[in-house]
């Protein structure tokens, strides 16, 4: 099984709509969930952060998190032309002594919301 | 402005040439990162460093080397050992006390002549 799986698409969306994009993970030491958003031939950009099971806000962006089911998801409302990127999982865990971890990323969703 | 600049934003390389990227930050953050993307392929973790003078291997070092004398810089040389430069490389720096959140620069695209 994978480390990190995340759902391939391409996903073509209209305006206005709800998406939902999705990662599932086997590690159960992962500590940190994170979204980013990679605008095309753009570094990636910190969206949602969270450390703990349950839901995020931050304006039209949820990030949902699932310790049990170890499945993550970022749900985007009202969607815009905007939001056309690649969306990229990402999840962290610490060693105890909190000096070395690692960032393990998932390969990507590509979004494009249609006018 | 505070951020992280990544240099030039397009190289090519000759065979048998090392090549050197650069990676700036004003952030003021302790730890650095370089990342390879590839398509389909995600990100995928090349060194790091936590602290100046110190760094360590990523999952894919071979063929790359670093340094980190300055807590702002933390270049990046793909030597003529690397047989399959060509990607997008990414460095990434985050806080102390945060090193689970990691900011990007802009990237610079590898190409092989």
């Amino acid at each position: 099984q994978k480390e990190v799986e995340q759902d391939p698409g391409p996903l073509s969306v209209p305006e206005g709509a709800i998406v939902s994009l999705n990662c599932t993970y086997s590690n159960s030491a992962f500590q940190y969930f994170m979204w980013y958003r990679q605008y095309s031939r753009k570094g990636p950009e910190l969206l949602m952060y969270t450390y703990s099971s349950g839901n995020k806000e931050d304006g039209r962006f949820t990030a949902q998190v699932d310790k049990s089911s170890k499945y993550i998801s970022l749900f985007i409302r009202d969607s815009q032309p905007s939001d056309s990127a690649t969306y990229l999982c990402a999840f962290a865990s610490i060693n105890s002594g909190g000096s070395n971890y690692k960032l393990t990323f998932g390969k990507g969703t590509l979004l494009t919301v249609n006018p | 402005d505070g951020g992280i600049t990544q240099s030039p934003k397009y190289l090519f390389r000759k065979e048998g040439q090392n090549v050197t990227l650069s990676c700036e930050q004003n952030l003021n953050h302790d730890a650095m990162y370089w990342y390879r993307q590839d398509p389909g392929q995600g990100l995928r973790l090349i060194y790091y460093s936590q602290i100046v003078n110190d760094f360590q291997k990523g999952d894919i070092a071979e063929g790359y080397s670093v340094s980190r004398e300055k807590k702002e810089s933390f270049p990046l040389t793909v030597t003529s050992a690397q047989k399959n430069p060509t990607a997008f490389y990414l460095c990434a720096s985050s806080p102390r006390g945060r090193k689970e959140t990691q900011y990007f620069g802009p990237g610079t695209r590898l190409l092989v002549l």
